[in-house]
């Protein structure tokens, strides 16, 4: 069935460097990439989406790229600072479907 | 800003009791979900509802059920609570079944004994 696939599961970054988190997806009809922050103890919260008509989006400090043929996005924080830590889900949504697939989350550390 | 609420933060239940998860939202959404967040497994649907009364398994409905009497409410149903469902429970709610924003609940952290 459809999956989406997310790495790494975990990443431990200093406070100042980059961080990139990787995802895949399996259903070629997929054409909404939306990226959710949690923070601990907090409801998943949208921080970027993009969609297939896109190649790369960006708000600031976090951008996300998108390469459909290859069928894989990822999100880009950079300057990462102490309060970027949490769990980050990515997922991937078709037109005319009606489930949208999380990737399982990584958890992002930022050492200050 | 959308808000959906879930009736209880934490719950313990005895295995074999019924339980009921409440949500409610506040922005005349159609669609309404269920997912049960584990670590390392992500977010998965266990119902979602597009309509009053209308429902739809998701991909792990065993177990569970689902009523939506009304728009803003949507209820997730253990029949008979077992130790495998201690979980984090998440309601959601959008505008579109996909490729819109979906907005969440604080979530029910369920522990069965």
């Amino acid at each position: 069935g459809e999956n989406v696939e997310q790495h790494p599961s975990t990443l431990s970054v200093q406070e100042g460097d980059s961080a990139v988190i990787k995802c895949t997806y399996s259903d070629s009809a997929s054409n909404y990439f939306p990226w959710y922050k949690q923070e601990l103890g907090k409801r998943p919260q949208l921080i970027i989406d993009i969609r297939s008509n896109v190649g790369e989006k960006k708000d600031q400090r976090i951008a996300v790229t998108l390469n459909k043929t290859a069928k894989h996005f990822s999100l880009h924080i950079t300057e990462t600072q102490p309060e970027d830590s949490a769990v980050y889900f990515c997922a991937a949504s078709p037109t005319g479907g009606f489930k949208t697939i999380f990737g399982a989350g990584t958890r992002l550390f930022v050492k200050a | 800003d959308v808000k959906v609420t879930q009736s209880s933060r934490y719950l313990v239940k005895r295995t074999g009791e019924k339980v009921f998860l409440e949500c409610v939202q506040d922005m005349d959404h159609e669609n309404m979900f269920w997912y049960r967040q584990d670590p390392g497994l992500g977010l998965r649907l266990i119902y979602f509802s597009y309509d009053v009364k209308m429902k739809e398994k998701g991909d792990i409905p065993e177990g569970y059920s689902v009523s939506r009497e009304k728009k803003e409410r949507f209820s997730l149903i253990l029949e008979s609570a077992s130790t495998n469902q201690t979980s984090m429970y998440l309601c959601a709610c959008c505008r579109n079944l996909v490729d819109t924003e979906a907005f969440f609940g604080q979530g029910t952290r369920l522990t069965v004994v």
